[in-house]
């Protein structure tokens, strides 16, 4: 079975930009999961869903970020403006059950110029 | 609130020596604990996990972890390393009650192996 499959692998924009990063989960599995990972910050959650339904945002850092679950096998993080600090690798992730292991993509390197 | 620390930020250890990677755990109910490694350019791979039972859980990899509820531990270990270990290891909490697959992750433990 494929897993979590994200794109894509490296952004680089310019501030002011919108940037879409998109993630098809494992098939199956309903819960999603939005991380960013920087070097201050380490890993942190930034919204999770569950059938399509997001059920948790409070790491979302402002309102520049949301992100969308339109259908079981399709979620995006969009960014819009963005600006320098948001620049992370940002991972989607997936698991089938509740407290099952979470299952990674490869991540999105972004680069906000 | 709940929370994850490994002390070692980075850790050298020689090829075919053992090794033990320190996580510590502030959680109020039985935890479920994940160690995840996270080769470079890559996205984090599940080790092992603990949810209950017995208290020594292997992985993949050759790797283990003892889950000590008095000390609040859950440490990784290896008999002997390989070059290929080479990489950042993360601890994790998964949240209970009505917060789903919620994990919480340690700063990670940056490994490195010498020849």
């Amino acid at each position: 079975d494929a897993g979590v499959i994200q794109s894509p692998r490296h952004e680089v924009t310019e501030m002011g930009q919108e940037v879409t990063l998109r993630c098809k989960p494992i098939s199956g599995h309903d819960y999603l999961f939005w991380y960013r990972q920087t070097m201050m910050r380490g890993l942190e959650l930034l919204i999770y869903f569950n059938n399509n339904v997001p059920i948790d945002d409070s790491g979302m850092p402002e309102d520049r970020f949301s992100a969308k679950m339109p259908n079981a096998s399709f979620s995006t993080l969009k960014i819009q403006p963005s600006e320098p600090r948001d620049s992370a690798v940002y991972f989607c992730a997936s698991s089938p059950l509740y407290h099952q292991p979470q299952h990674f993509g490869d991540g999105t390197r972004l680069s906000i110029l | 609130a709940q929370s994850v620390t490994q002390p070692d930020i980075h850790i050298t250890v020689s090829e075919g020596a053992s090794l033990e990677l320190r996580c510590n755990y502030s959680y109020g109910a039985t935890p479920y604990l994940f160690w995840y490694v996270q080769s470079p350019g890559q996205g984090l791979q599940l080790l092992l996990k603990y949810f209950s039972g017995d208290t020594l859980v292997q992985g993949i990899k050759g790797f283990e972890a003892e889950f000590k509820r008095s000390q609040s531990s859950f440490n990784l270990r290896k008999p002997s390393v390989h070059w290929s270990d080479a990489a950042e290891y993360f601890c994790a909490v998964g949240e209970g009650g009505n917060q789903g697959g919620k994990l919480i992750f340690g700063q990670g433990t940056e490994l490195s192996v010498k020849p």
